[in-house]
């Protein structure tokens, strides 16, 4: 079983502002990072080391940590932002890594 | 920017072995990263495998630690995973990825910047 729990399944109206969360204790030490994967690509890196968006990200992904859970905010959500989100850290123990179960994102 | 791309066989027979190699273009594998497996079964999340750190040190997946190795060819600017005693359990998109760890102070962090394409292993007779 993950030590990364998320919601299987999420929807936003097109527009209007998401929130992706995620919930683990190695959340207190590590911050998550974030991935997004549309059918039949290979996930891509969207947040990471805190609040940070890799080239090509747009601003509107935006990501906090607070104690045991992370989120994944998207404001004004896209069409093109509809796939499955997954959170990610190194376990408790600092070896291992560990990913959420995953949330698809619905754009309605 | 390193790119990575994963290949080797698409199909393997039940209670073989699976082998798989990540090229590195674009940049080395000999930096202070850690590369790192990753699969897919269909329909299904993401599973870490292992990783393997530019100096050689090794983790995997607790789950798999029985059946796996990982290792570097810095001279081929590669990594490569072997999973023996395989079944249909092991089906699933493969991916490689390079994985970046780091402290600074008041937060520990960790995450895979770059993805290879992924490459699909069937296990099957």
């Amino acid at each position: 079983s993950s030590e990364l729990t998320q919601d299987p399944a999420v929807s936003v109206a097109l527009g209007q502002t998401v929130r992706i969360t995620c919930q683990g204790d190695t959340l207190r030490n590590y911050y998550a990072t974030w991935y997004q994967q549309k059918p039949g690509q290979a996930p891509i890196l969207v947040i990471y080391a805190k609040n940070n968006r890799p080239s090509g990200i747009p601003d509107r992904f935006s990501g906090s940590n607070s104690g045991n859970t992370a989120s994944l905010t998207i404001t004004g959500a896209q069409a093109e932002d509809e796939a499955d989100y997954y959170c990610n850290s190194r376990d408790s123990s600092g070896t291992h890594v560990v990913f959420g179960g995953g949330t698809k994102l619905t754009v309605l | 920017q390193v790119q990575l791309q994963e290949s080797g066989p698409g199909l393997v027979k039940p209670s073989g072995t699976l082998s798989l190699t990540c090229a590195a273009s674009g940049g080395s594998i000999s930096t202070s990263n850690w590369w790192t497996w990753v699969r897919q079964p269909p329909g299904k999340g993401l599973e870490w495998i292992g990783e393997i750190y530019h100096g050689g040190s090794t983790n995997y997946n607790s789950s798999l630690k029985s059946r796996v190795g990982i290792s570097l060819d810095k001279s081929k600017n590669e990594f490569s995973l072997n999973l023996n005693s395989v079944t249909a359990a092991d089906t699933a998109v493969y991916y490689c990825a390079r994985s970046t760890s780091f402290y600074d102070s008041t937060n520990y962090y960790y995450y895979m910047d770059v993805w290879g394409k992924g490459t699909t292993v069937t296990v099957s007779s």
